[in-house]
């Protein structure tokens, strides 16, 4: 069974909102990375965060972990039209080195 | 050095052929994954090379597919014989240990008809 689970399913609006994304997971982690694909493409990192770290910024992106919640939110501001993308969150649990469990994805639509 | 590359992108084939994918990792990263990805879903683990070594295999990995890195560089999956459910991205991600995060490349989409 997958470890992270993200919600919504699906999220459409309107460019210059903010959208946010949620993943729950199941286990203890080593961190939380989330990832941005395109259609039919490869995925692109977008952040990690480690197990010790509670908050953590990238650009427009903003990333909280809540260990004894297990769970981690993706905040985009003010989005554009090319955010549109799905978000994956992944787990590192330690139990391989590196190896990462991902969720099915968030599909996020941002309307200009 | 221009990211992870995967080859073919597309490869439709029969039922029962064998097929191979190659990727190409960043020429620094000593670790490289293999993972299949189906439509609506998020990738699945299917195996790991740290160096030329195969650390690990997932239970998805049947004994038809076979994956190896030779000499710690690219890295090849094929997978024989092959049947309708394989269809699906696989994908190839590098990284170099104690990094954040991976690198993917494109994906190999195979459909078999």
């Amino acid at each position: 069974s997958q470890q992270g689970e993200e919600d919504p399913q699906a999220l459409s609006i309107q460019e210059g909102e903010n959208a946010t994304m949620n993943c729950s997971y199941k286990t203890s982690i080593n961190n939380l990375q989330w990832y941005r694909q395109n259609s039919g493409r490869g995925l692109v990192h977008l952040i990690l965060i480690r197990s010790n770290e509670r908050e953590k910024h990238s650009g427009r992106l903003r990333v909280t972990l809540d260990t004894s919640k297990k769970s981690s939110s993706l905040l985009i501001t003010a989005s554009r039209a090319a955010d549109t993308a799905s978000y994956f969150c992944a787990t590192d649990t330690g139990s391989t080195l590196g190896r990462l469990y991902f969720g099915r994805g968030t599909q996020l639509t941002v309307w200009p | 050095d221009t990211g992870v590359s995967q080859d073919p992108r597309h490869k439709i084939t029969k039922r029962g052929q064998n097929v191979t994918f190659r990727c190409d990792p960043i020429s620094e990263h000593n670790r490289l994954y293999w993972y299949r990805q189906t439509l609506g879903q998020g990738p699945e683990f299917l195996t790991y090379f740290q160096n030329e070594a195969q650390l690990e295999k997932s239970r998805l990995l049947s004994d038809r597919f076979s994956a190896e890195r030779p000499k710690g560089s690219f890295s090849t999956l094929e997978i024989q014989r092959t049947e309708q459910g394989d269809s699906a991205m696989y994908l190839c991600a590098s990284s170099f240990s104690g990094s954040d995060g991976y690198t993917f490349g494109s994906g190999t989409r195979l459909t078999v008809v």
